[in-house]
């Protein structure tokens, strides 16, 4: 099976600005989590669509959303981009109905001047 | 999710076992115990998980204490691609949610 993937790899934005960032999990998998890992605050969990609901989420604020298609495609947004928002931003999938542990993509990295 | 404490770095010898350990004395008994590296800017990779019995998969063995206060990851034959920050993760079932909480982690070094 093709591994979980994410695009684009690489981004650069600049405050104010907003993005989108997609990730398509594996196949059959209908669960995705996505986490934002910086140096400062190491990796944190953002939230989590299963079966295109929303059903775990994070300490983050409403800048950050994301939604998930019905074949299990997720995107994540960041609105008002601010400094603080510069990290590697992960995607994770998992069946969601057992205990196999998640997948994660490579991630894409956000840099915002 | 139960706390855990791992030690802040590990140094291992290539070719011998690497055994990285994890304290959880606050586990509860639907918790389970799942390790997870990530190799520096990559995405974390599952390495295995475990209830109350020792796991065994072709990454790694699993050992968890009796009273499942403690538990310890056991790279076999470490190798310098072994070289990660692995993380120790107590949660309950997935089907509840795939929230990780990820901490501080241990960095182990593999010495060629």
């Amino acid at each position: 099976k093709a591994g979980v993937t994410q695009t684009p790899r690489y981004l650069i934005k600049t405050r104010g600005q907003q993005v989108t960032l997609s990730c398509s999990p594996i196949s059959g998998h209908r669960s995705v989590s996505w986490y934002q890992q910086t140096p400062g605050q190491g990796l944190q969990f953002l939230f989590e669509y299963f079966s295109e609901t929303q059903r775990n989420k994070g300490n983050f604020p409403g800048r950050f959303s994301g939604r998930q298609f019905s074949n299990s495609r997720s995107e994540m947004n960041v609105s008002t981009l601010e400094l603080g928002d510069s990290a590697l931003y992960l995607c994770a999938s998992s069946p969601g109905t057992s205990d196999v542990g998640q997948f994660f993509g490579p991630g894409t990295r956000l840099t915002v001047l | 999710d139960a706390k855990t404490t791992q030690p802040t770095s590990m140094d291992c010898a290539e070719g011998r076992a690497a055994n990285l350990p994890c304290n959880h004395s606050t586990i509860s008994g639907n918790e389970y115990v799942y390790w997870y590296r990530q190799i520096h800017s990559q995405g974390p990779q599952y390495i295995i998980h475990g209830l109350k019995n020792n796991e065994t998969n072709e990454m790694a063995s699993l050992i968890i204490t009796e009273d499942r206060k403690s538990s310890t990851l056991i790279l076999p034959h470490a190798t310098l691609r072994d070289t990660a920050v692995y993380y120790c993760i107590v949660r309950i079932r997935e089907t509840s949610g795939s929230r990780l909480t990820f901490g501080e982690g241990t960095q182990l070094t593999v010495n060629p």
